[in-house]
């Protein structure tokens, strides 16, 4: 079954300790993002890559880091999470269809920064 | 930043109703995409309307794009309780290239039986 999976569902954390979200696809999509979504201000995008070792900023990238050694794999990484990065994070992967990028979501990642 | 902006924020309709939704938009695109997400779930993709189209339909989905208003409406026939759902839309903005999505807010649909 084509799908985007993320580990883990849900974490609560504390502030300081790192933490890696992992994100998987099986559908040979060459572009992934991250999302988060907060109420009242939508989904906005962390990271997105284009390929393998190809990275970018999104709109909302302080205080995450991203990798992409390999085509399915996007792990998002906070470092020293705090507070404010409590939130519903979601990754995405794309197809090229038509001219256009059509995202596939995960499911999610309720993360709790206490 | 948000380009897309939808409208109501809320929606509650009876079963069967007809429901509609806007978008509004602030940027030259080169499409737009409406998703739906259930309660907390991760979106689902609807429909894709490229700049050049003016309308189109799936199901009992219909989707219109005005580019000279920079809008769009999503409209959802007979709707039923599984539509009940967050619907949002999604703007590939020209100027930041293909690779770019924004979302809007959203517009939270309730359909009651």
């Amino acid at each position: 079954e084509a799908q985007v999976t993320q580990n883990p569902r849900y974490l609560i954390t504390v502030t300081g300790k790192k933490l890696t979200v992992t994100c998987s696809q099986n559908m040979n999509h060459e572009y992934m993002s991250w999302y988060r979504q907060d109420p009242g201000l939508g989904l906005r995008q962390i990271y997105y890559s284009m390929n393998v070792e190809v990275t970018d900023k999104g709109d909302v990238p302080e205080g995450y880091k991203v990798s992409r050694k390999e085509k399915r794999n996007f792990p998002l990484i906070l470092e020293s999470p705090s507070p404010n990065q409590t939130s519903l994070y979601f990754c995405a992967s794309s197809l090229f269809r038509g001219g256009a990028y059509e995202q596939y979501f995960g499911p999610g990642t309720r993360l709790t920064v206490t | 930043s948000q380009q897309g902006e939808e409208d109501p924020q809320a929606l509650s309709i009876q079963e069967g109703e007809n429901a509609t939704m806007n978008c509004s938009y602030k940027t030259s695109i080169n499409n737009l995409q409406w998703y739906r997400q259930n309660s907390g779930r991760g979106l689902v993709h609807l429909i894709l309307i490229r700049s050049n189209e003016r309308e189109k339909h799936s199901g009992r989905l219909r989707v219109t794009l005005d580019t000279s208003k920079k809008s769009s409406s999503l409209l959802i026939t007979a709707s039923r309780a599984a539509d009940t759902a967050s619907y949002f839309c999604a703007t590939d903005p020209h100027v930041q290239g293909a690779q770019k999505l924004v979302f809007g807010q959203g517009t939270r649909l309730t359909i009651n039986p």
